[in-house]
This record gives structure tokens, sequence and C-alpha cells, in this order.
């Protein structure tokens, strides 16, 4: 059965640490992973990865592909109380489905 | 990036009645749709899939009958709850790709509260 599965489920951390949220996946026809900021309305885009190794980066941000091992995690660096939200991975085959989520909350 | 823009961002309704949401991608054509449904604290629910001119593709225990997705163009996508009850209150939300995307993208959502 297809998944993606993130974790952990929720994360708090204080101001200025580091984070590293995972994201696997058993899918088939892979086409993309994608990765969403969802406050309190729509999910905003942060990251597209296709390719395998290829970090992408954003500011504080940045995310990578493990097509062979099939998972993806994103780092936040310098975590700011801005960045509290849940964190979603979504894989793209002729549908596209979310995992979980991951809720991170950062305390000042 | 592309634009799709989903209206109403919020409605009330009574019980028994039904209610249409429109999806557009303003700025490219959408081939593909995703409907999802989002609960409190949840993650995003897939409810359907639907490419343009063609039937919406169901996930297991979503009600066809009850949920109509129409796309019959390549720039709108409605999802119409018929006869919604209290328990169809949710957040809607839908995403638009085009032909053979890897990305997609989101509209504003909408908040569907029945009473």
């Amino acid at each position: 059965e297809d998944k993606v599965v993130q974790s952990p489920l929720s994360l708090v951390v204080h101001e200025g640490d580091t984070v590293t949220l995972n994201c696997s996946y058993e899918v088939t026809n892979f086409r993309s992973l994608l990765w969403y900021k969802q406050e309190k309305k729509a999910p905003t885009f942060l990251f597209m990865l296709t390719s395998s190794g290829i970090e992408k980066k954003s500011g504080r941000l940045s995310s990578i592909l493990d097509k062979k091992e099939l998972f993806s995690i994103l780092n936040i660096t310098a975590t700011q109380t801005g960045d509290s939200a849940i964190y979603l991975c979504a894989v793209v085959r002729n549908d596209m489905r979310f995992g979980a989520g991951t809720r991170l909350t950062v305390k000042p | 990036g592309a634009v799709v823009s989903q209206h109403p961002s919020w409605v009330i309704c009574k019980s028994g009645t039904s209610v249409k949401i429109e999806c557009r991608s303003l700025d490219f054509q959408a081939t593909t749709m995703f409907w999802y449904r989002q609960f409190p604290k949840q993650s995003l629910m897939l409810m359907a899939t639907s490419n343009e001119g063609s039937k919406a593709t169901y996930e297991q225990g979503v009600e066809k009958d009850k949920f109509l997705i129409n796309h019959a163009s390549l720039t709108l996508s409605t999802l119409t709850v018929t006869s919604a009850h209290p328990e169809d209150s949710s957040f809607y939300i839908c995403s638009a790709s085009s032909w053979g995307g890897t990305e997609a993208f989101f509209g504003q959502g909408t908040r569907l509260t029945v009473v």
C-alpha cells in the first residue's frame, strides 16, 4: 500500500535550535516530493524535489531527497518563533498524497 | 508561481442544503485537480483526483454521490457537498497541476460550517 510517513509528529524546540524533519515514502510512479508549511489556512510551498542528492536551499531552510532510500529531510537552522507551523510533505504521482505532518513549536 | 483561486473562503449553511465550492487556475491549464479535506489538527486527506473531461477518481471511503466533483474545463473544477450535515463541516482545499506536472498549487481553502 502506498504511504507517506512523516516524523516526528510533533516537536517543541527553543529559538536558535536546528531541527530536522523526516518524510519517508513508499509509492509507485513517483514524480516528485513537495514540502509545505501550513499555518492558519492553505499550505504555502517550500520546496519541490525530483532528483536525489541535490540540496534545495532557501534562507534557513534546506531540503534533500534520497530516492534510493525513499526519504526526504527538511532542515531548519536557527529556528525562530515564526517557524512554528505544521510542515507537510506530499508525494506527487498521478495524484498527490500528504503525510500526517509535523507540528513544530518554537518557543522564545 | 501559478495562481489558484478558491471560492468561497468560508460558508455557513443549513443542514440538508448543498454547497458548491469552486477552484480556478488563473494563469495555467490545470489538467488535474485534487480535492482535500482537513479536520482540525490533522493533515490533508485526499478526497478525489479529477482530470479535465473525465470522471473524478475518489479515494476509498469518500462518497461520490455526496461529494460531486466536476472538472469540465482546464481552468475550473467544482466540489458540491450535497445534503450537507454537521459532520461535513471541515476545511476543504483544492490544488491544481498541469499535465505531467511535478508540482501542484493550492487554492486558499474553504471553511464549511453546517448548522
